[in-house]
């Protein structure tokens, strides 16, 4: 257990909807970060918060939005949902903005039909 | 950007023979190259990292390469088992980069 939760674990809607993921960091984590993993790809970073601010960003889409929380928890908002958008979102933290291990959640994996 | 290649993709070796997997990277600035390996349906998890002021970090059967002046780390498993199998992924990244940049990972099988 690495003590990152991630809700919720699967999810399958329609194209066209919107979904939120939710990510609790470890206790004491102030850097939550997300990654996007399509099947059999490999993990491509979308977002970087440090203690609610936006630190890095990746190639995250338009359509896609987060944010921290003040209690740390960060949310990752997917809309007009599309097939290609099927993927597992990992949620990351780590004890330190600039390098430092990653504790990874399980993950949330995401169906669009 | 932070650019991050790894080879060779798909890996099979036989029960104790060694595995090893490389990775470069593009950015000089690239000081922190952690290893995750990521079994079926599971999370990654970090084995071994290694900073740049190492050349070589060795834990148990598992050790880690770095040559800053070529920009290519590798990761070397020796008398592999078939728990090692799994997906294994390098990664980099700079002080104040705020993320790390993985490579597209590495399908490691051992055959018993």
């Amino acid at each position: 257990d690495s003590g990152v939760t991630q809700t919720p674990k699967h999810l399958i809607t329609a194209t066209g909807q919107r979904v939120t993921l939710r990510c609790s960091p470890r206790s004491g984590d102030l850097s939550v970060y997300w990654y996007q993993q399509s099947l059999d790809q490999g993990l491509q970073f979308l977002i970087h918060y440090y203690n609610g601010e936006e630190r890095a960003k990746g190639n995250i889409l338009e359509r896609f939005s987060a944010q921290q929380f003040p209690d740390l928890h960060s949310e990752l908002n997917l809309s007009s949902l599309e097939l290609g958008d099927s993927a597992l979102y990992f949620c990351a933290s780590s004890a330190v903005t600039r390098d430092g291990e990653l504790f990874f959640g399980e993950g949330s994996r995401l169906t669009v039909l | 950007g932070e650019n991050v290649e790894q080879h060779p993709s798909t890996l099979s070796v036989q029960e104790g023979d060694s595995a090893v997997i490389k990775c470069t990277y593009s950015d000089s600035a690239s000081n922190y190259f952690p290893w995750y390996k990521q079994e079926l349906g599971k999370r990654p998890q970090l084995i071994i990292d290694i900073r740049s002021n190492v050349g070589e970090k060795k834990d148990q059967r598992i050790a880690v390469t770095l040559n800053k002046t070529a920009k290519h780390f590798s990761l070397h498993i020796t008398e592999t088992q078939p728990e090692d199998s799994a997906v294994y992924f390098c990664a980099a990244s700079a002080t104040n980069a705020g993320k790390s940049t993985f490579g597209d990972g590495t399908t490691l099988t051992v055959k018993p």
